[in-house]
């Protein structure tokens, strides 16, 4: 059974950073690329950022490009995504999500239960 | 940037044939998902590839694509199939960039 599993949201001032982490199992996690996708309080669903199954091609909403940054460790299957330079309007639901392939994405098959991220003074 | 569009509602009655249309520029040269997300919970995957139907979907959901458009079909939508449905694709510039239509609220009553 595919899992995924969110961590690292809290309450952070504007203009902060964080970390969140993204802890997968049930599926050969080098096998697949991995998205991130955000959900503000009561709106649809926002697509971050993306990356490869080794890593070496990543791609990001031009609404965080150049703040954000997308990586993942495949010898702990896990995913990560580095938030600099925070604002009100990142304040969201993130998800970890898997792709269905390897390098260019195709669509995400599975989701994680997301991790709250509150950018607030 | 690429835009994907939908109906910001549908409302069929229960047993009815219900329709949520995706249209995006793009489409014609790149696969749509949809995704049902339920109050509360994460998004679950109905439709990949325009019309493939995963392992555990009920066969009343469909989809098909043509030209710009594509569109997730329920045929006898039940109470339960109520819920927020978010079509998903990628612009054709080979930038790799996801993009989510705004949603459909779907109301079955």
């Amino acid at each position: 059974e595919v899992q995924l599993v969110e961590s690292g949201g809290v309450v952070v001032q504007p203009g902060g950073s964080l970390r969140l982490s993204c802890a997968a199992s049930g599926f050969t996690f080098d096998d697949y690329a991995m998205h991130w996708v955000r959900q503000a309080p009561g709106k649809g669903l926002e697509w971050v950022s993306l990356i490869s199954w080794d890593g070496g091609s990543t791609y990001y909403a031009d609404s965080v490009k150049g703040r954000f940054t997308i990586s993942r460790d495949n010898s702990k299957n896990s995913l990560y995504l580095q938030m600099n330079s925070l604002r009100a309007e990142d304040t969201a639901l993130y998800y970890c999500a898997k792709d269905l392939a390897a390098a260019a994405p195709a669509g995400i098959d599975y989701w994680g239960q997301g991790t709250l991220v509150t950018v607030s003074s | 940037s690429y835009e994907l569009t939908q109906p910001p509602s549908v409302s069929v009655s229960p047993g009815q044939t219900a329709r949520i249309t995706c249209s995006g520029d793009a489409l014609p040269k790149k696969y749509a998902y949809w995704y049902q997300q339920k109050s509360g919970q994460a998004p679950v995957l109905v439709i990949y590839e325009d019309s493939k139907r995963p392992s555990g979907i009920p066969e009343r959901f469909s989809g098909s694509s043509s030209g710009t458009m594509a569109t997730l079909t329920i045929s006898g939508a039940q109470v339960e199939d109520e819920a927020d449905y978010y079509c998903y694709s990628t612009d054709s510039s080979g930038n790799h960039r996801g993009v989510f239509g705004g949603g459909t609220k779907l109301t079955v009553l």
